[in-house]
């Protein structure tokens, strides 16, 4: 099946700090997503991206989708110990929604 | 709205008993996902349901499990007989149509001793 290889798998950063993480496929998707999961909730939806090429930011967040739809990453600017959480990326073509090992993200104050 | 909801959120059973793990979708959404999340595997798609019939089961990993869903506002997995290596964080998720816009529970903790 598709695969989605994430890195890293955890990251260890000082508030304030900025935080970039990766995701890429071997396998082409229509849409790329960014998600976020805190501990005992399931994952939440961060940035959607449509387009290959397409930059989009969500406040502190921006997110790209790559120009071969095979890959995305998403940057987090200025962290703060909220965003401490997991970040999966995630492919998604027709109902299928594949999703990364997740990157382990934790923000020490 | 209060968003897709799951029961339990705990589920402690002995090897050999049936779970069954309920969700309640979004109203309105037509599209619903089981998944299933452990460390070693991270999240698997096990089931996904479009205006209540099952359209792709392929993740299903045995016989033991099923999933029904008997109306728009309601699904069950089920697990006869639990094994250990069921232990596992299951999340049901919905959404409307082709959206990908899916909208997670706070899951099920499964727990087979």
């Amino acid at each position: 099946g598709q695969q989605l290889n994430q890195s890293p798998q955890s990251m260890f950063i000082q508030e304030g700090e900025d935080v970039s993480m990766n995701c890429t496929s071997s396998s082409i998707f229509n849409t790329w997503l960014w998600y976020k999961q805190d501990p005992g909730e399931g994952p939440v939806l961060l940035i959607a991206l449509y387009k290959a090429g397409e930059l989009t930011s969500n406040g502190r967040l921006t997110a790209q989708f790559g120009i071969t739809r095979k890959d995305s990453f998403l940057n987090i600017s200025a962290s703060i110990p909220s965003d401490v959480g997991i970040y999966f990326c995630a492919g998604y073509n027709n109902n299928d929604m594949r999703f990364g090992a997740g990157t382990r993200l934790t923000v020490k104050p | 709205d209060a968003g897709v909801i799951q029961s339990p959120r705990h589920e402690v059973t002995e090897m050999g008993q049936e779970v069954t793990l309920r969700c309640k979708p979004i109203s309105g959404h037509n599209s619903l996902f089981w998944y299933r999340q452990t460390m070693m595997r991270g999240l698997e798609l096990l089931i996904y349901f479009n205006n209540n019939v099952p359209i792709d089961d392929s993740g299903m990993p045995e016989d033991r499990f099923s999933a029904k869903m008997p109306n728009a506002s309601f699904s069950t997995l089920k697990i006869q007989p639990s094994e250990p290596r069921d232990s596992a964080v299951y999340f049901c998720a919905s959404s409307i149509g082709d959206n990908y816009g899916y909208t997670f529970g706070s899951g099920t903790r499964l727990t087979v001793v």
